[in-house]
């Protein structure tokens, strides 16, 4: 069964432009969440999907966002781009709420 | 809040020698527990779950309710076990809540 997958593996964008991440989770899995780690705050939860809907959303502004489709792939959009955002991305899928959830290789993104 | 700590950034030890990795956690409900691994260059990966108990790579984890404690065991650590290690913790969803994680060196 193939893992998660992230594309990019790798960004650079400068301050001010926007980004969109790519998220394909294990086959059959509906739930897919995504986490920021950086050196300094560590791993981060930012949203929760399960069939299309959000169903949790972590402490980040309103320049985060998300969604996923009805394949369950999932996507994150990060608007006006600080240096501050330059951070692993993560996404993880699962089958469900408390089961166990596989994590994706992250997206790479640096911010100048 | 709910918040998990993880006391040591670094814990090292010799080849042999028994290994603790402390997690406390703090949440008013009953919460489920996980500790996730990362070796290098590769994917954080599930180690255990408390609900399970089981014993994983030979390391165990008992959820202590009074403490707030559910601190990872190994008797003898073994140089593979050289990795990043996580506490998590999650409440009737797939939001986790990460610790800040402890560095785990084996020596040989």
């Amino acid at each position: 069964k193939a893992g998660v997958t992230q594309t990019p593996r790798y960004l650079i964008k400068t301050r001010g432009q926007q980004v969109t991440l790519s998220c394909s989770p294990i086959s059959g899995h509906r739930s897919v969440s995504w986490y920021q780690q950086t050196p300094g705050q560590g791993l981060q939860f930012l949203f929760e999907y399960f069939s299309e809907t959000q169903r949790n959303k972590g402490n980040f502004p309103g320049r985060f966002s998300g969604r996923q489709f009805s394949n369950s792939r999932s996507e994150m959009n990060v608007s006006t781009l600080e240096l501050g955002d330059s951070a692993l991305y993560l996404c993880a899928s699962s089958l469900g709420a408390g089961v166990e959830q596989f994590f994706g290789p992250g997206t790479r993104l640096t911010v100048l | 809040a709910q918040r998990v700590t993880q006391p040591e950034k670094l814990l090292s030890v010799f080849k042999g020698a028994p290994v603790e990795l402390k997690c406390n956690y703090s949440y008013s409900g009953s919460p489920e527990l996980f500790w996730y691994v990362q070796y290098s260059r590769q994917r954080l990966q599930l180690l255990l779950r408390h609900i399970s108990r089981e014993s994983i790579k030979g390391f165990t984890a008992d959820l202590n309710k009074g403490e707030t404690s559910f601190h990872l065991k190994k008797p003898f650590a073994q140089e593979e076990d050289s990795a990043m290690y996580y506490c998590a913790l999650s409440y009737n969803t797939d939001k986790l809540i990460f610790g800040t994680g402890t560095r785990l060196q084996v020596f040989p």
